[in-house]
């Protein structure tokens, strides 16, 4: 596609529940982050990926959360049990080569209730 | 102290004026990115910088690579240019990007 598509743009959650969130990143681009922004602030890094290997993770707040890429395109982060404090945008960002910048999706919106 | 700073926090201004966010970080970096992010969520790109100085349209960006410091410009601001604006660094060494708290820009008619 012509841009990074992340689906569902919109997700309601009950505590507990578990969510998969996913992106779409441009046909071609090697690396993959995800990034967490939590109301009025910066996004924060959660996990980057260089095709299909999962290169830092260093970012993830929790156990809870986890993110594959299992073909090196498409790539889900699942995150079990929400908690109140998870709602949050998740964005994705994709990059054919970092010096060469990033496309980032316009986010999953995810509120816990 | 967080490794990317903004100032402001947020910037309310007339039409037609011009706008100077900036950027601090404490950091050795490889990048400087200044990002535009809508109501909504969507990040669109709109510099990335090592060194000197970039525009397009309206739109400047300086670095001071020795001072560690940053200015995006914006001339004669419009509503449309209302958004919240942030400046990553990408870390040497690095790949991913760190975030400054943005900049939430108003621009009154």
């Amino acid at each position: 596609g012509a841009g990074v598509s992340q689906s569902p743009r919109y997700k309601v959650a009950k505590r507990g529940q578990d969510v998969a969130l996913r992106c779409d990143p441009i046909s071609g681009h090697v690396s993959l982050f995800w990034y967490q922004q939590a109301l009025g602030q910066g996004p924060e890094f959660l996990t980057y990926f260089q095709n299909e290997a999962q290169l830092d993770k260093s970012g993830l707040p929790s156990d809870r959360f986890f993110a594959e890429r299992p073909e090196g395109s498409v790539s889900t982060l699942k995150i079990q049990r929400t908690q109140q404090e998870d709602s949050a945008v998740y964005l994705c960002a994709s990059s054919p080569l970092v010096i060469r910048g990033y496309t980032f999706g316009s986010g999953t919106r995810l509120t816990v209730v | 102290k967080n490794e990317v700073e903004q100032s402001p926090q947020n910037l309310t201004a007339q039409e037609g004026e011009f706008i100077t966010i900036n950027c601090s970080y404490s950091v050795g970096i490889s990048a400087l990115h200044w990002l535009q992010q809508h109501p909504g969520g969507g990040i669109v790109s709109l510099f990335m910088l090592s060194s000197g100085k970039k525009k397009h349209g309206r739109l400047i960006a300086t670095i001071n690579i020795q001072e560690k410091h940053s200015s995006l410009h914006i001339t004669a601001s419009h509503p449309r240019d209302s958004a919240v604006y942030i400046c990553a660094v990408r870390i040497q060494g690095a790949q991913k990007l760190v975030f400054g708290q943005g900049t939430r820009l108003t621009i009154n008619p």
